[in-house]
């Protein structure tokens, strides 16, 4: 199972800094790295996937990068809606799909 | 537009069963994998299941192996998930996802239902 470590667990920033996420796994998944939104009672929200392709509505201050076994979300400027819980998947060898822990980006 | 709505979930005691449903709606659901996913209160997230999308594949979580079933009845529009040998460690919401390509499952989702939860307590 590949398991997938995000970092910080939190960080805080101010609207219109600049956020970088981390995931590392634990083995190569190429670029097969999807990351996901979620706000507190709401369900996840796909973001990016495999590595660096925005989702379909997803705004361009949102960006992937990465391959192997390391990864980023940056978001160029934070805007109010953005402070929420980020996580990675890999989908690169399943099952099982495998999940980082999440990393809660929140107001400073 | 594409809904997932998730219904069965509450309170069962342990050792006791549980069916969920996600009805679909807005695409064309036969054509499509659906998951499983689920998260404890508090925690993330955790993958449990999928089927493919003519039903003839299956994959779990080892965690669930052995104990819950998925199916799903393209007549219908619906994908289940039978959840037996409850344990407490199972408490969590579940949602159903739609994998995000067509076809054979690709292993991440575009789509997602607002979850039920599922309570495991005596």
């Amino acid at each position: 199972e590949i398991v997938l470590t995000q970092s910080p667990a939190t960080l805080s920033l101010s609207p219109g800094e600049r956020a970088t996420l981390s995931c590392r796994a634990s083995q190569s998944v190429s670029s097969y790295l999807v990351w996901y939104q979620q706000k507190p009672g709401q369900a996840p929200r796909l973001l990016i996937y495999d590595a660096s392709n925005r989702a379909t509505g997803i705004p361009a201050r949102f960006s992937g990068s990465g391959s192997g076994t390391d990864f980023t979300l940056t978001i160029s400027s934070l805007e109010p809606e953005d402070f929420a819980v980020y996580y990675c998947q890999q989908r690169s060898n399943w099952p099982p799909i495998t999940f980082g822990q999440g990393t809660r980006l929140e107001i400073k | 537009q594409v809904q997932l709505v998730e219904s069965g979930g509450g309170v069962v005691q342990p050792g006791r069963s549980l069916r969920l449903s996600c009805a679909a709606s807005g695409f064309t659901f036969s054509t499509y994998a659906i998951h499983w996913v689920r998260q404890a209160p508090g925690k993330g997230l955790e993958w449990v299941a999928v089927m493919s999308s003519d039903g003839n594949n299956e994959y779990y979580a080892d965690s669930v192996k052995g104990r819950f079933t998925i199916s799903r009845d393209n007549s219908k529009n619906t994908l289940f998930l039978q959840l037996n040998s409850l344990r407490a460690d199972d408490t969590a919401v579940y949602y159903c996802a739609r994998d995000a390509t067509i076809g054979w499952p690709r292993g991440y989702f575009d789509y997602w239902g607002q979850g039920t939860l599922v309570t495991v307590s005596s």
